[in-house]
């Protein structure tokens, strides 16, 4: 059974950059889309954006200035970063898999990042 | 983008109700919808993918229907674990893959 789990720093300041990395276990790396979405408190979900395994990535526009989508086959894991962060940025981040015209099938458990002076 | 209009924002129903949430889209998007559930503290859950087609697992309560621009998530029998949030995605075009505002389902 494949599972998802991510990590990272939780607490940063204006202007610094938010880094994220989830590991994906027990399933194969290739195949799939794997996701970013963040969800700011009280809200809805907002896709960040994904990338293969072959490390071909795309982001959502509003975000697209400021992101970074990475992957590491040989770990199996794949990275968020977010420059120049604002508290517009604070929001529980997840991960997740997805496949082409599917949806997001398995999720990791989320990271609270708050962004505060 | 696509927006995605959910209907309503809030719903208060009682356990053994049949409840139905609307999904609209600016855009046809055919069948490439997802719905999912998400409860407090929790990431959210695959639900119903291409519109009508239950993720394993899922109980058989949950069904969805639709094509093109509206789009149906119904549980024919409130059970006490299904009040949470529902949220529909599309997957037709990106970037980005859009989110309806989702349903917050309570318990009346």
């Amino acid at each position: 059974q494949v599972q998802l789990q991510q990590w990272g720093a939780g607490l940063l300041k204006p202007s610094e950059t938010l880094s994220l990395t989830c590991a994906v276990y027990g399933g194969s790396f290739s195949g799939y889309y794997w996701s970013w979405i963040r969800q700011p408190p009280g809200k809805g979900l907002e896709w960040i954006g994904e990338i293969n395994h072959a490390g071909v990535s795309t982001l959502n526009p509003s975000l697209k200035s400021r992101v970074t989508i990475s992957v590491d086959t040989s770990k199996k894991y794949f990275s968020l970063k977010v420059r120049s962060v604002t508290a517009a940025d604070t929001a529980m981040y997840y991960c997740a898999r997805g496949w082409v015209h599917y949806g997001l099938d398995v999720w990791g458990q989320g990271t609270t990042v708050t962004v505060s002076s | 983008d696509i927006q995605l209009t959910q209907s309503p924002s809030f719903l208060s129903a009682s356990v053994g109700d049949r409840v139905t949430i609307t999904c609209r889209a600016s855009q046809d998007v055919n069948t490439y919808l997802a719905w999912y559930q998400q409860k407090p503290g929790k990431a959210p859950k695959l639900l119903i993918y291409a519109a009508s087609t239950l993720q394993s697992g899922v109980p058989s309560r949950f069904s969805g229907s639709g094509s093109g621009t509206e789009f149906t998530l119904t549980i024919s029998s409130l059970q006490s674990e299904d009040f949470a949030a529902y949220y529909c995605q599309q997957v037709h075009s990106y970037p980005p893959y859009t989110f309806g505002q989702g349903t917050k389902l309570e318990i009346k």
